[in-house]
């Protein structure tokens, strides 16, 4: 099946810093998501980009699909932004179920 | 307006008892999944049903069993529960292959 690798597994920040949160998949994708967990374990829906450019407030993300990577891009980091990042592909022919990778684990510093 | 819930949000219970998770998303979509997160934080899929049909059944026991009653709502239900169990399991639903939106999770503890 396919593989998805997150990178890197752990990441500390001071508040303000910026940060790339990388995401390779071994196979072609119809559909990849972004998600952040935060402390409370609630699942935030960051982008759905399988492939292109997309930006939202601090947040931007690129999915480049023929070399098979997606970026996370956060910057000014808060301490809100602490939490686990996901990113999720789905192959588009396995009913729709999203293969996930092992998440960033960030944490922000004040 | 929350567009995926779930109840109970937090199940205590003991080993070798039946529970039972009730999921319901008001999105309009399709297809609805149940997912189980480990300690490790590792997310997996388990099932996911299409217009009331089971089209995944991953290698889940069969002491799990998924029922929906109707496009709008899936719940899961576990018979004998084991030590094991204890995780957080989350509802999803989603369209074809575009976006899906999860629930706020159940952490269930199997004592």
């Amino acid at each position: 099946g396919i593989q998805v690798e997150q990178s890197p597994p752990d990441l500390i920040l001071q508040e303000g810093a910026n940060s790339t949160l990388r995401c390779n998949f071994s196979d072609s994708v119809n559909n990849l998501q972004w998600f952040h967990q935060n402390p409370w374990g609630q699942l935030i829906n960051l982008f759905y980009i399988p492939s292109g450019t997309k930006q939202n407030g601090r947040l931007s993300a690129t999915t480049v699909a023929t070399e098979r990577y997606s970026l996370l891009y956060i910057s000014s980091s808060q301490t809100t932004d602490s939490g686990v990042y996901f990113c999720a592909v789905d192959r588009g022919n396995q009913g729709g179920k999203l293969i996930f990778g092992q998440g960033t684990e960030l944490s922000v510093k004040p | 307006d929350t567009a995926v819930s779930q109840t109970p949000k937090y199940l205590v219970t003991q080993m070798g008892n039946d529970k039972s998770i009730k999921c319901e998303q008001n999105l309009g979509h399709d297809t609805m999944y149940w997912y189980k997160q480990d300690s490790k934080k590792f997310l997996k899929i388990m099932f996911s049903y299409n217009n009331k049909e089971l089209i995944i059944n991953e290698t889940v026991p069969n002491r799990f069993s998924p029922k929906s009653p109707d496009k709008a709502h899936l719940n899961l239900h576990i018979n004998s529960l084991e030590l094991g169990d204890s995780a957080v399991y989350f509802c999803a639903s989603g369209q074809g292959t575009y976006e899906q939106y999860f629930g706020p999770g159940t952490r269930l503890t199997v004592t």
